[in-house]
């Protein structure tokens, strides 16, 4: 019922091309779907968010697109750089949930 | 503000010993939670905690005890240390929205051998 699925575990993409990658979650108390960045050697860092009252919400060359009815949401990296080479990871809470339910992570590597 | 702390860095420990992995937030968080990660496992969540005095288990909490006598503190301390605890364990704070956990701030990680 907590779970979230995220998809797929790595990802190897060009420079210039746009990765996205996708997360299901089960419980529907859900209200806050975070994505985190972790560069190596260093702790994730809050990415982008959204609630499900919006169906997308973009932060600079980074967009998350929110399906309420399926129960899944997604990461799209536009204009991929190899400075976006870090692991993503999903997440979600909400429903006075204490926890933040995270994804397994995404290993993206953006290659010149 | 230094966000999240935490101490040490790199640890090194045989099979048996104990040690405490101290982490420290001055953002006032109520939330704080320990996390440890290892290859294709994600962030597992170990202990948390709600406020001082209180904490509860998560995931994976054998092995490991925690503490909260203080807002900023957060100790996660290790009993008898087993290779299986080999990994990177991160310490996040929250705070709280409608009493639910919402963006999570996390410190820089400690990275654990067990031999």
């Amino acid at each position: 019922q907590q779970q979230v699925k995220q998809s797929p575990q790595s990802l190897i993409v060009q420079k210039g091309g746009i990765p996205i990658i996708n997360c299901a979650y089960e419980n529907t108390a859900f209200d806050y779907f975070p994505w985190y960045q972790q560069f190596p050697g260093k702790g994730p860092a809050l990415l982008i968010a959204i609630r499900p009252d919006v169906s997308e919400k973009k932060e600079g060359r980074f967009t998350i697109s929110f399906n309420k009815s399926a129960k899944q949401f997604s990461l799209h990296i536009m204009d991929s750089q190899p400075g976006d080479s870090a692991t993503y990871f999903c997440a979600a809470t909400g429903g006075g949930y204490q926890k933040v339910t995270f994804g397994i992570g995404t290993k993206l590597q953006v290659i010149p | 503000n230094a966000g999240v702390t935490q101490t040490p860095k790199f640890q090194v420990l045989k099979t048996g010993q104990s040690m405490t992995l101290q982490c420290a937030q001055d953002m006032n968080h109520e939330y704080m939670s320990w996390y440890r990660q290892d290859p294709g496992m994600g962030l597992r969540l170990i202990h948390y905690s709600v406020g001082a005095g209180i904490t509860d288990q998560g995931e994976v909490p054998n092995g490991y005890n925690v503490s909260r006598s203080t807002t900023e503190d957060f100790p996660l301390r290790l009993l008898s240390a087993a290779p299986s605890q080999t990994s990177v364990y991160f310490c996040a704070s929250s705070p709280p929205v409608g009493g639910t956990a919402s963006v999570q701030f996390f410190g820089p990680g400690t990275r654990l051998t067990v031999l």
